[in-house]
This record gives structure tokens, C-alpha cells and sequence, in this order.
């Protein structure tokens, strides 16, 4: 239900661009959001947009983050700028879907992508 | 930002057993806790959301407990497609931070 696509490969100080493709479900709510993982390594939230176009983005890539919505694609899209070996990492999209429990609004990731590998290298 | 702090990092089982993983937070985070289970070489897959509801679809060996800085993933009676990574995530604040993993092995 979620496909993302972009380069596998970037040189140092370029930008990455990434596209997740959204089919079975409407982008029409909930988050969509951005995570990656490091080669060994665990996971990190990169961000997230909200389906009336609000982002969030996590503190240490926020100078450097961009995150954005297609709505009449079903698509949403990462920019990475300024990248370095740090960067290398299996980038993940996900649905942060949103439910009530309790009265509170809970979001969890309950759909993914299998994952774009970027490798960051002259 | 919240730290999340996983024990332990890993730990070696055997089909049958009762596994049990720890998560805790620097700060309290009432029960905004997701639990997420990571084969190798695939992406995450959410077990728990919101420390205690198990999501459709996953079998009911899988529980989770917890509330404010310390949660609990229990797998009962461990199967063999349940030797993998298991991260805790607090979606209280943004950053929405995740603990280190536990591989169970």
C-alpha cells in the first residue's frame, strides 16, 4: 500500500529526494511520516506531515528536512539537503494512523514500505 | 528529547519460552507507548499501540503493560517467526524517540 522510490545512491553535499506512493487508503488523513535506520542501527524519526499539510520534524534534521504532500497524487515526499555518510541509511515512509483510547489520540505507524536504501558516497 | 532505554539488548530463547522486554522513559509519557517487532531485512511492524491494545492482526501471545515511565512487551509461548528485533517508541513529544532494541536470538 506504500512504495517509495528515489536514488540509491547520492554524492556527498547533494540533496536526496524521495517520493512514497500511497494506494489502498486515502492521504486525505492521519500523519505521513518519514523514518530511517542506519546500517546496525536503530530507528529515527525524521518527521511528519499531517494531512492538512502541518509538518513536524525531528530537532536535529530540522535545518535540513522537508517534507511535503501531493494530495490529488495519494503521494508524500522527503528532501534531505546537505548530505553526508552520516545520511547512509534504509529510508522508511509509514502511516502514522491516529485512534482514540481512553479518550485519548494515540498514533502509531501501521503501515510501512519495505524500505529505500541510500547510500551516501563520492 | 525523551530517552527510551530497552533491557536487555538482547537476550537468547527457545520455542516455548516467556519472553519479557523492559522499556522505560526519562520522563513520564503516560501510555503513549507503541511496541514494534523488526525481522531481519524487512520493515517494522507495530505489535502494541498505545502501551496495552494489540493491533488486528497479531496474535494474542503478544501483551502489553505499562503506564507512565515503565512498559512491559510479554511474548508467551515463544514461536520461531518471533526471533527478531523489538523496539519500544514513545509518541508523548516530538521527537517521537525509540528505544535502542532488544534482539531476541
Amino acid at each position: 500500500q506504500l512504495q517509495g522510490s528515489g536514488p540509491g545512491l547520492v554524492k556527498p553535499w547533494e540533496t536526496l529526494s524521495l517520493t512514497c506512493s500511497v494506494s489502498g487508503v486515502s492521504i486525505r488523513s492521519d500523519y505521513w511520516t518519514w523514518m530511517r535506520q542506519p546500517p546496525g542501527k536503530g530507528l529515527e524519526w525524521i518527521g511528519s506531515i499531517y494531512f492538512s499539510g502541518n509538518t513536524i520534524y525531528n530537532p536535529s534534521l530540522k535545518s535540513r528536512v522537508t517534507i511535503s504532500l501531493d494530495r490529488s497524487n495519494n503521494k508524500f515526499s522527503l528532501e534531505l539537503t546537505s548530505l553526508t555518510a552520516a545520511d547512509t541509511a534504509i529510508y522508511y515512509c509509514a502511516r502514522d494512523k491516529g485512534v482514540y483510547r481512553f479518550t485519548h489520540l494515540h498514533y502509531y505507524m501501521d503501515v510501512w514500505d519495505e524500505g529505500t536504501t541510500v547510500t551516501v558516497s563520492s | 528529547d525523551i530517552q527510551m532505554t530497552q533491557s536487555p539488548s538482547s537476550l537468547s530463547a527457545s520455542v516455548g519460552d516467556r519472553v519479557t522486554i523492559t522499556c522505560r522513559a526519562s520522563e513520564t509519557i503516560n501510555s503513549y507507548l507503541n511496541w514494534y517487532q523488526q525481522q531481519a531485512g524487512k520493515a517494522p511492524k507495530v505489535l502494541i499501540y498505545a502501551a496495552t491494545s494489540l493491533q488486528s492482526g497479531v496474535p494474542s501471545r503478544f501483551s502489553g503493560s505499562g503506564s507512565g515511565t515503565d512498559f512491559t512487551l510479554t511474548i508467551n509461548s515463544l514461536q520461531p517467526e518471533d526471533f527478531a528485533t523489538y523496539y519500544c517508541q514513545q509518541t508523548f513529544r516530538t521527537p517521537r524517540t525509540f528505544g535502542q532494541g532488544t534482539r531476541v536470538e
